[in-house]
């Protein structure tokens, strides 16, 4: 089964408006963190946002907010007054910690992502 | 933010040859780096997982001597594709973290072979 879900294979939003890009997420894990970063057509991994999954409240960063809720294991991702420069793939990534030969460490794993178009 | 550079963001090479490419923290040092590749419309796949002085952790179906990853310093990680062949072409891409810290990417390599 599919670690994180994102059902959106592409969106399209307004210039000026609000859009939320989908993510679920399955995992047995108490302790988790939840990611979304943005990838430009340059394909560089830009960080946008966190959530833990013991933090009560929703993660806020600037334009960007998670919406949060643990019980239906989603973690969307909206982008407040959209901007032609957001048009971009969005990836939703959940980071748990992996045990193995006696060390471990925390690895990320990624949905397949949704490409969000900014229409003018 | 926490910077991480690659070397070099893209080469082309000949069937057969190998190819090394540079992942380095700049302004912070990672505990841990991870190698992931990325074909065209996919998402990222992690390859392995280094940590600085110790052997790396590779993926299920991941050739550890096809990929050869060398962490020797808390800010330098290196991956050598060996006798790359066409089908090795792909975006890769490199992070490092400290701890359970958020992992931070580079800019990504894009290899194609000839």
């Amino acid at each position: 089964a599919q670690k994180i879900t994102q059902t959106q294979p592409g969106m399209f939003v307004q210039e000026k408006e609000a859009v939320t890009l989908d993510c679920t997420y399955d995992t047995s894990d108490q302790s988790y963190g939840l990611f979304w970063y943005k990838q430009p057509s340059s394909g560089e991994m830009i960080f946008l946002i966190y959530q833990g999954s013991y933090d009560e409240q929703n993660a806020t960063e600037g334009r960007y907010s998670l919406n949060f809720q643990k019980a239906r294991k989603s973690a969307n991702l909206v982008i407040s007054a959209s901007q032609l420069g957001d048009s971009a793939m969005y990836f939703c990534a959940m980071r748990e910690f992996y045990q193995y030969s006696g060390a471990g460490s925390y690895q990320l794993t990624f949905g397949k992502g949704t490409k969000l178009s900014v229409i003018p | 933010g926490a910077v991480v550079s690659q070397h070099p963001s893209w080469v082309i090479c000949k069937s057969g040859t190998s190819v090394k490419i540079e992942c380095r923290s700049l302004d912070f040092q990672a505990t841990t780096m991870f190698w992931y590749r990325q074909f065209p419309k996919q998402s990222l796949m992690l390859m392995a997982t280094s940590n600085e002085g110790s052997k790396a952790t590779y993926e299920q179906g991941v050739e550890k001597d096809k990929f050869l990853i060398n962490h020797a310093s808390l800010t330098l990680s290196t991956l050598t594709v060996t006798s790359a062949h066409p089908e090795d072409s792909s975006f890769y891409i490199c992070s490092a973290s400290l701890g359970q810290e958020t992992q931070y990417f580079g800019p990504g390599t894009r290899l194609l072979v000839l």
